[in-house]
């Protein structure tokens, strides 16, 4: 069984620190995805990585996906209010996603 | 409107009655799927449909879960006599055509609760 382990399951930090949330798992994936999920919404796609060690930048936003494509990580610098939400990494397998739980992130003002 | 609708946004409802959700997807899309998602979890997969294709239904958690999608478009997601355990947001996906693993487009979840 796949499974992508994600940590931390809890992040409550103050506006313009720093941060990075963390995909794991011991399966290759051919592609992994990085979703954002705000109350009471469906999550929305933020970037879709396939090549091991690639990175990419989204303004604030930077992802990295493993050389063995088995884990990713995303990083925010400087965070704002306005990341809050529920980040949720997916690994592509035969045709569905494998979803992690989530890594639940408060950004204070 | 353009995303994927799902109906109703709400749904409350004693243990034991049947409920149907149901899901309309992006025009063009053909794949079609369904999650689970309890109170501030990652998401379950149920079900899966792509195009013609026989559905992948790896996920229902019992039999008395089932969906349809009629025409490869509307699709209807079906759990008979209700537990309190199917409380969750049921959420629904589509994607569109080519390579495996395209991005996910979600609609924003029936909240079921079952009394």
């Amino acid at each position: 069984t796949q499974l992508l382990e994600q940590s931390p399951q809890f992040l409550s930090i103050q506006e313009g620190e720093n941060l990075t949330v963390y995909c794991n798992s011991s399966s290759v994936f051919s592609s992994l995805q990085w979703y954002r999920q705000e109350p009471g919404e469906g999550p929305v796609l933020l970037v879709t990585v396939v090549t091991g060690g690639e990175v990419k930048k989204l303004k604030r936003l930077t992802f990295q996906f493993g050389d063995a494509r088995k884990d990713s990580s995303l990083h925010i610098t400087a965070a704002q209010p306005g990341d809050t939400g529920l980040y949720l990494c997916a690994g592509g397998s035969q045709g569905n996603l494998i979803f992690g739980k989530g890594t639940k992130l408060s950004v204070k003002p | 409107g353009a995303g994927v609708s799902q109906s109703p946004s709400n749904k409350v409802t004693e243990k034991g009655k049947d409920v149907e959700l149901r899901c309309d997807p992006i025009s063009g899309h053909t794949a079609l799927y369904w999650y689970r998602q309890s109170l501030g979890q990652g998401l379950e997969f149920l079900i899966y449909f792509q195009g013609n294709s026989a559905p992948d239904k790896s996920g229902l958690p019992s039999d008395r879960f089932s969906a349809e999608r009629t025409g490869g478009s509307v699709s209807t997601l079906t759990i008979q006599r209700t537990q309190q355990e199917d409380s969750a947001v049921y959420l629904c996906a589509s994607s569109p055509p080519g390579r495996v693993n395209q991005p996910q487009h979600f609609g924003d979840g029936t909240r079921l609760s079952i009394l």
